[in-house]
């Protein structure tokens, strides 16, 4: 069946510009999360969505970074005054349900890049 | 609070030897600890998971992990390796019943023909 998919792939911006990424999650699940991935680095954990509210938003790193869910499937990550900082590769997953017994699959990420 | 450190950034190996790819976690629980790779442009995929059952793990593609309690880690080997194995390894942590992914710095893994 289908995966994980996110759009776009890549993204290019100019620093202060709003952007949007997308997450389509495997149908039928529930959970939904976002991660950013830093150059060198792991991935960070930024939202967790149970349906369609934010049950966890604790990572975002500032009130730049807002996401919704509104029907419960598709996600956009959304990043005002967007700044050089922000450029990563977005990685969003999705699973069953929120716990740890339940694998996280996970999208190809949108790489975003701030000039 | 729980932390990974994967202990090397870069490992290289010829094809048909050995792998090895160290961790170690820090935690003030018994957490539930995973290893995914991730290829070029893909997704990170699981590769397996440890739960508090049995400590030694095994996932796909030969790969397994054994958890050691009194030594913090969870590594881990392939007896042999191919050229598809080549890749970004993570291990990764989660508390009890969490669903909020730690993720260590990864190892790239080089394999030699």
């Amino acid at each position: 069946g289908a995966g994980v998919s996110q759009t776009p792939s890549n993204k290019v911006t100019e620093k202060g510009k709003y952007v949007e990424l997308r997450c389509d999650p495997i149908s039928g699940h529930t959970a939904l999360y976002w991660y950013r991935q830093s150059l060198g680095q792991g991935p960070e954990f930024l939202i967790y969505f149970q349906g369609t509210g934010a049950a966890d938003d604790s990572g975002l790193p500032n009130d730049r970074f807002f996401a919704v869910r509104p029907e419960g499937s598709v996600s956009t990550l959304k990043i005002q005054r967007t700044e050089r900082g922000d450029s990563a590769v977005y990685l969003c997953a999705s699973s069953l349900v929120g716990q740890d017994s339940y694998e996280q699959y996970f999208g190809p990420g949108t790489r975003l890049t701030v000039t | 609070a729980q932390s990974v450190t994967q202990l090397d950034s870069h490992v290289s190996v010829s094809e048909g030897t050995p792998v090895l790819l160290r961790c170690n976690y820090s935690s003030s629980y018994s957490p539930s600890l995973f290893w995914y790779v991730q290829h070029p442009n893909k997704g990170l995929q699981l590769l397996l998971k440890y739960t508090s059952a049995a400590t030694l793990v095994k996932g796909i593609n030969g790969f397994e992990a054994e958890f050691k309690k009194s030594e913090t880690s969870f590594h881990l080997t392939k007896p042999s390796a191919h050229m598809s194995d080549a890749a970004e390894y993570f291990c990764v942590a989660s508390g009890a019943g969490s669903y909020q992914l730690t993720f260590g710095k990864g190892t790239k893994l080089s394999v030699i023909p």
